[in-house]
């Protein structure tokens, strides 16, 4: 199995630009997406396809990609937006992983 | 608009079969030609996937858990399900149900969750 790194957590302040980092070896060749979890609520998948945004999700979140690395951007950081975020992976055989996670926090 | 609702247990004993249902509403399970998967959170934990299962039947598991996973999908009731054998405290977590159109989607549908506890 492979793993996907993400740090922990992430301080930023209201208006600001919050950057979320994941990485693994299969993030080469496989797509990323993130999910967004506010606690005790279910994950919502907020980037897909590495840079897709689903309808309804905002447009100061994005997804950009770069060898083993892949990073979520959130432009201009709302007091809605502290939660815990994921990336998730495939390999070949289409097993999923997700990454360890990062803690938003809004000052 | 597809949804999802769990129901589980809420508590099972060591050693025996966690099995957990997810009830598809808005719309056929077969006929939405969707990937339906199962995946955990233990508490204050990260995400896990289970595994995976096509309207059709396919399936596709974790690998450090296939040995004691096992996916159907139930056409006549339009859920699918999931059993998890020997169970053991590290079983303990939020069970999600979720959905995709393809492999290259991501996990696009979520259920709520329910909390399953393993305990004697």
């Amino acid at each position: 199995s492979y793993e996907l790194t993400q740090s922990p957590s992430v301080s930023v302040s209201p208006g600001q630009t919050a950057r979320i980092t994941c990485s693994g070896d299969t993030l080469t060749n496989q797509y990323a997406y993130w999910y967004q979890q506010k606690p005790g609520q279910a994950p919502v998948m907020v980037i897909y396809k590495d840079s897709e945004r689903p309808s309804g999700i905002p447009e100061r979140f994005s997804g950009s990609s770069s060898g083993t690395t892949v990073t979520l951007t959130i432009s201009g950081v709302q007091a809605e937006d502290e939660a815990d975020y994921y990336c998730q992976s495939a390999d070949s055989s289409a097993t999923y992983v997700f990454g360890t996670g990062t803690k938003v926090t809004v000052l | 608009q597809l949804q999802l609702q769990e129901s589980g247990p809420g508590l099972v004993k060591p050693s025996e079969t966690l099995s957990l249902t997810c009830t598809v509403s808005g719309g056929s399970i077969s006929s939405s030609n969707f990937y339906w998967a199962c995946i955990r959170q233990a508490p204050g934990k990260g995400l896990e996937w289970i595994g995976s299962i096509y309207y059709s039947g396919g399936t596709f598991y974790n690998p450090t858990l296939k040995s004691r996973v096992t996916m159907s999908v139930d056409t006549s009731k339009n859920h699918f399900s999931l059993k998890l054998s020997a169970v053991t405290a590290a079983d303990t977590a939020i069970y999600y149900c979720a959905g995709y159109m393809t492999t290259d989607d991501g996990f696009d549908i979520w259920g709520q969750g329910t909390m399953v506890a393993v305990s004697s």
